[in-house]
């Protein structure tokens, strides 16, 4: 079974510091590969996703994240992180060709301080 | 306003006592999917629907159960709720894409924090 991996459980930083999260999935295939986010108290968002192209995909509020096929991972960064952004991040990974499920990795939490 | 609307957001029920959480959504979306999120855990699938009356089991159905009369609706039913089904659940629905498979952009809704004692 597809798996996907968060290697932070819990990430502090400054305001101001850059920010990457990383993941690796385990599916060899073609995937679609996200990253949501859920801020305290809300639901989960969309942040960013990939489907194919340019493996350097950028979404909302300055994140961006990069693909490395070679590497399987999807990897979250943002140069310069704000209060705001303080939230948990879920890496999520669709095999596009059977697309029932998304698998989701356990997540990462945020914690910027001002 | 396109969204996804649960209720209840928010119930404490005992064991054994049957409880429904509805799900709906405006954005005649075809999928369907209910998801549990437990600390350390992430979320993890419990049911999903392609589209009216076509429902198939996630990652942790045992103990509910889902139906999916309309497209707009996706009730997630626990039959004899147990102490180990406290937890937060997201219901969460997308567009079916050309290829005929889900999108992976998962509109979801509140959540519905349930605790049963």
């Amino acid at each position: 079974a597809q798996s996907v991996s968060q290697h932070n459980h819990h990430v502090i930083l400054s305001e101001a510091a850059s920010l990457e999260l990383g993941c690796n999935y385990s599916y060899g295939g073609t995937v679609n590969l996200f990253w949501y986010v859920q801020y305290p108290g809300q639901h989960l968002q969309l942040l960013l996703k990939y489907f194919s192209g340019d493996p350097l995909v950028k979404g909302i509020k300055g994140f961006e994240a990069e693909f490395i096929k070679s590497k399987f991972s999807f990897n979250l960064r943002k140069p310069s992180v704000q209060w705001s952004d303080t939230a948990e991040y879920f890496c999520a990974v669709m095999e596009n060709q059977a697309g029932t499920a998304l698998i989701f990795g356990k997540g990462t939490t945020l914690s910027v301080s001002s | 306003e396109a969204q996804v609307t649960q209720n209840p957001r928010y119930l404490i029920t005992v064991t054994g006592k049957k409880l429904t959480v509805t799900c709906s959504q405006n954005m005649n979306h075809e999928y369907m999917s209910w998801y549990r999120q437990d600390p350390g855990l992430g979320l993890r699938q419990i049911y999903y629907s392609m589209n009216v009356e076509v429902t198939d089991k996630g990652d942790v159905p045992e103990g509910y159960k889902v139906s999916r009369k309309e497209k707009r609706n996706f009730p997630l039913i626990l039959e004899s709720p147990s102490p180990n089904q406290t937890s937060l659940y997201f219901c969460a629905s997308s567009k079916i894409g050309l290829a005929g498979s889900n999108t992976g952009e998962l509109f979801f809704g509140e959540g519905s924090r349930l605790t049963v004692l």
